[in-house]
């Protein structure tokens, strides 16, 4: 059974920061992997997806990095910002499933 | 990409009484589903909305509880129903695309008093 781990589960930096979010999970046969952002009380937001194939996707300020053998995800957020703030969960779908496994999740907070 | 809307965004209930959560996605999508997230709690998959032919429940979910319909590849609808105050969560409503990237709707926010 995959399971998924992130790490920490909260961090607070300041403003202008370049931090790194960390995702392990258990088995490495895995499709994808996807990065969501969580405002509270909202839904998710995708924002990066990495295919297996794949070492690393950037979007903007957001870099995400797959190593698939070690069982290893990162996001790394540069010049963080206040609007950073959000709760961010990586997710695994594994090869002949449609469905995510999720993280715990990783509470970041941005002070001004 | 795809864009999913739920209505109602949130509700307060009265205990026993049944509410109906609405989704719908902009565009086809493959596969959608519903997602419980109870308060401080990661993500909860409910069950995969099929279309034409009943819902896939995943373990500790029945069909009774959380009856699901998905009429055609943009719609779809979560009944809770019998709610008591153990049902007060966010109901996400969630779409799989053909390029295998998953989006979620803005979530009805559900308090059963």
């Amino acid at each position: 059974k995959q399971e998924v781990t992130q790490i920490p589960a909260a961090l607070s930096v300041p403003e202008g920061e370049n931090l790194v979010l960390n995702c392990s999970f258990t088995d490495s046969a895995i499709y994808n992997l996807q990065w969501f952002r969580q405002d509270p009380g909202k839904g998710l937001t995708s924002l990066l997806l990495i295919q297996s194939s794949q070492r690393e996707q950037t979007s903007g300020r957001l870099n995400a990095s797959l190593d698939k053998s070690s069982g290893r995800s990162t996001l790394y957020i540069a010049a963080s910002q206040p609007g950073d703030s959000a709760t961010y969960l990586c997710a695994v779908r594994i090869l002949g499933n449609e469905k995510l496994t999720f993280g715990t999740g990783t509470r970041l907070t941005i002070i001004p | 990409s795809a864009v999913i809307s739920q209505k109602p965004s949130r509700d307060i209930c009265q205990r026993g009484t049944s509410l109906t959560i609405q989704c719908q996605v902009d565009s086809q999508v493959t596969m959608m589903f519903w997602y419980r997230q109870q308060p401080g709690q990661s993500l909860t998959l409910i069950a995969t909305a099929n279309q034409g032919s009943e819902a896939t429940y995943e373990s500790g979910f029945v069909i009774d509880k959380f009856p699901i319909s998905r009429p055609n590849l943009t719609f779809s609808t979560l009944t809770v129903s019998n709610m008591s105050p153990e049902d007060s969560s966010i109901y996400l409503c969630s779409a799989l695309t053909g390029s295998y990237e998953q989006y979620f709707g803005p979530g009805t926010r559900l308090t059963v008093t």
